[in-house]
């Protein structure tokens, strides 16, 4: 079946640092969607990429969707505590109706 | 607007025992899901449902069944516990897909089960 793998699983940055995280799909989506997650909360939507090749930005945040439409990245620019949380990337193939999410990657940010 | 509201909060079982773990949403959304959530292996789907009276198997149904009687309540039930289902339960409701695109799910807080 479809696979979604993140990396890295876990990372630890210094407040101002960068931070990625890179979304692998086995196939080809039909989309992308991002979710965050807050220690001890529930995941939350925050952006959906369809086209390849797309980026979108969300104020510090920037997402891209390959070009070959399996694999995408989250990037944040210059990290702060109230980034921390687990970021989900979740991906549909074909027509159906479910999204398999990715493994998630947990970001800390110590000041 | 409360959104999607999961009970119980908590629960310990011992092994054998049987729950229903109850999921309800206001926003009148088509799709609903639950997921399980272990760690470092995400969000898995369980058993999810594309409308009143309809459920599929996801990827991980075994030892678990549900119902969709009426349009905002999706029921997720446990026939006999085991320990391999210790995890936090997470109902997901969405208005459903357009195209290339799906409408983004909206979780509920979550239900952490123990099984001892």
């Amino acid at each position: 079946g479809q696979q979604v793998m993140q990396i890295p699983q876990y990372q630890h940055v210094q407040e101002g640092e960068d931070f990625t995280t890179y979304c692998n799909s086995s196939t080809t989506l039909s989309n992308i969607q991002w979710y965050k997650q807050r220690p001890g909360g529930h995941p939350v939507f925050l952006i959906q990429l369809v086209k390849s090749g797309e980026v979108k930005k969300q104020k510090r945040l920037t997402f891209q969707f390959g070009e070959a439409k399996k694999n995408s990245s989250l990037h944040i620019t210059a990290t702060q505590t109230t980034d921390v949380g687990t970021y989900f990337c979740a991906g549909r193939t074909g027509g159906g109706n479910k999204l398999t999410f990715g493994t998630g990657t947990q970001l800390k940010v110590e000041l | 607007n409360a959104g999607v509201t999961q009970t119980p909060k908590f629960r310990v079982l011992k092994t054998g025992q049987s729950m229903t773990l109850l999921c309800a949403q206001d926003m009148n959304h088509e799709y609903m899901y639950w997921y399980r959530q272990d760690p470092g292996m995400g969000l898995r789907l369980i058993h999810y449902s594309v409308g009143e009276g309809t459920t599929a198997k996801g990827e991980v149904p075994d030892g678990y069944n549900v119902s969709r009687l009426k349009k905002q309540n999706f029921l997720l039930g446990l026939e006999s516990a085991a320990p391999s289902q210790t995890s936090v339960y997470f109902c997901a409701s969405s208005s459903g897909t357009g195209g290339a695109r799906n409408s983004p799910l909206h979780f509920g807080n979550g239900t952490r089960l123990t099984v001892t």
